[in-house]
């Protein structure tokens, strides 16, 4: 069975600190995916990244990075010079790639709480 | 613009009463899902549809039922077989195979006294 955690429940930065939030996965598979979803106060989840098993390039966008790494099933996000407004929810999520019945069924961390003080 | 609607934000019923959350959508995605989220907690799948009149159980599928007559709907009814109902409950779209992005609704709050 597939699981993903992230350790760290809660974490408080003040702004313009750097912030790297973890993600261990577990699964069977070889072919699977990834994703970083954010959540904000309002409640609806937002669609940060998503990254299949076979491609372990890191990707930069603006002030997020992601760090995928195979050999330690980690998959860890860093948000680079953090602002107010990055406050929130951050789930990660695995999908494997099992076709029939369970595709697209994603398997959520439980959630890190960013708060990021002025 | 296109998106996910789930209606109404809040939600307040009786012990004992049938309860249906609402969830449409205009992405024209083929796969939908409903999620439960607690307090402090992931969430957790109730049940997905892949293609319209066929859907299967999530993780947690006790005391909820669901229904996918249409490609845009995907309605899910709280029974009053369900133990502890009161959660936020969220419905995800995506195109489906291979797993791609599911895109969420806002979500409905559900209370249950």
């Amino acid at each position: 069975a597939q699981k993903v955690t992230q350790a760290q429940t809660e974490i408080s930065v003040v702004e313009k600190e750097d912030v790297t939030l973890d993600c261990v996965y577990e699964t069977r598979d070889t072919t699977y995916y990834l994703f970083w979803y954010k959540q904000p106060p309002s409640g609806e989840l937002v669609f940060l990244i998503r990254r299949n098993s076979f491609d372990e390039q890191n990707e930069i966008s603006g002030r997020y990075s992601w760090n995928f790494q195979k050999s330690t099933s980690s998959f860890n996000f860093t948000i680079t010079a953090s602002q107010v407004v990055d406050s929130a929810v951050y789930f990660c999520a695995l999908s494997e790639n099992a076709g029939g019945t369970s595709y697209g069924k994603l398997t959520f961390g439980q959630g890190t709480i960013l708060t990021v003080h002025p | 613009d296109g998106g996910i609607t789930q209606s109404p934000k809040y939600l307040f019923r009786k012990e004992g009463q049938n309860v249906t959350l609402s969830c449409e959508q205009n992405l024209n995605h083929d796969a939908m899902y409903w999620y439960r989220q607690d307090p402090g907690q992931g969430l957790r799948l109730i049940y997905y549809s892949q293609i319209v009149n066929d859907f299967q159980k999530g993780d947690i599928a006790e005391g909820y039922s669901v229904s996918r007559e249409k490609k845009e709907s995907f309605p899910l009814t709280v029974t009053s077989a369900q133990k502890n109902p009161t959660a936020f409950y969220l419905c995800a779209s995506s195109i489906g195979y291979p797993p791609y992005e599911q895109y969420f609704g806002p979500g409905t709050r559900l209370t249950v006294t």
